[in-house]
């Protein structure tokens, strides 16, 4: 059973970077993309991008291109994201998501739990 | 990018009656990579329906999806307690984008 879980929340004030963690178990990591999925408080769920772990390199939603850096680490099957020059409007639950076996672009079939991101001053 | 526009934004029903929800699309989503996902306060969305209408594993088939082109449709042939939520569309046929979701209570 493929699990994900992710780090605890975060309080962060505006002009700040958070890095949020997702550990992958159960499953195939390597080939497997994981992809990163925003909630802001009663809105819609925002797709921000993903990575292939074999692959490396990060697909980014344009929106989100120049503050959001994807990585992934294969030796501990952990995906990361980070966001850096954080403003109050990035406030919400960040999750990871497992996409498709090669592909970023695919059903989202196993979810993390969530983070929580508060930035306030 | 591929908006999807969902409705109706909530549907009012009671346990037992049957939901019909609309997922309309910008434009064709090809191969019909289109899923709905469910979600409940607090808690992450869960697959329901992926290429449209095939049912994830271990969700009960009340639950159904159909559609093809640009115009999806989930239907709940019998609502159960449990099955009230927001419910979401996404297509992956062109990156990825997330309809604004269908809220379904009780009425």
């Amino acid at each position: 059973q493929v699990q994900l879980v992710q780090s605890g929340a975060e309080l962060k004030t505006p002009g700040s970077s958070v890095k949020v963690s997702c550990k992958a178990s159960g499953g195939t990591f390597s080939t497997y993309a994981i992809n990163w999925v925003r909630q802001a408080p009663g809105q819609r769920l925002e797709w921000m991008g993903g990575i292939i772990p074999k692959f490396g390199a990060a697909n980014y939603e344009p929106h989100f291109q120049g503050r959001v850096t994807i990585t992934a680490d294969e030796s501990t099957t952990t995906a990361y994201m980070e966001v850096t020059s954080l403003r109050p409007d990035d406030t919400g639950v960040y999750y990871c998501a497992r996409g498709g076996r090669g592909a970023v672009a695919a059903k989202f079939d196993y979810w993390g739990q969530g983070t929580l991101v508060t930035v306030s001053s | 990018d591929i908006v999807l526009t969902q409705s109706p934004g909530t549907l009012s029903l009671s346990p037992g009656e049957r939901a019909t929800l609309s997922c309309r699309a910008s434009q064709p989503v090809h191969s019909n990579f289109l899923a709905w996902y469910q979600q409940k306060p607090g808690q992450s969305p869960r697959l329901l329906i992926y290429d449209a209408s095939r049912r994830a594993t271990g969700i009960p088939d009340r639950f159904s999806g159909s559609g093809s082109g640009a115009d999806f449709t989930l239907t709940i042939s019998r609502l159960e307690p449990e099955d009230f939520a927001v419910y979401y569309c996404q297509q992956y046929a062109t990156s990825v984008t997330f309809g604004g979701g269908t809220k379904v209570e009780i009425k």
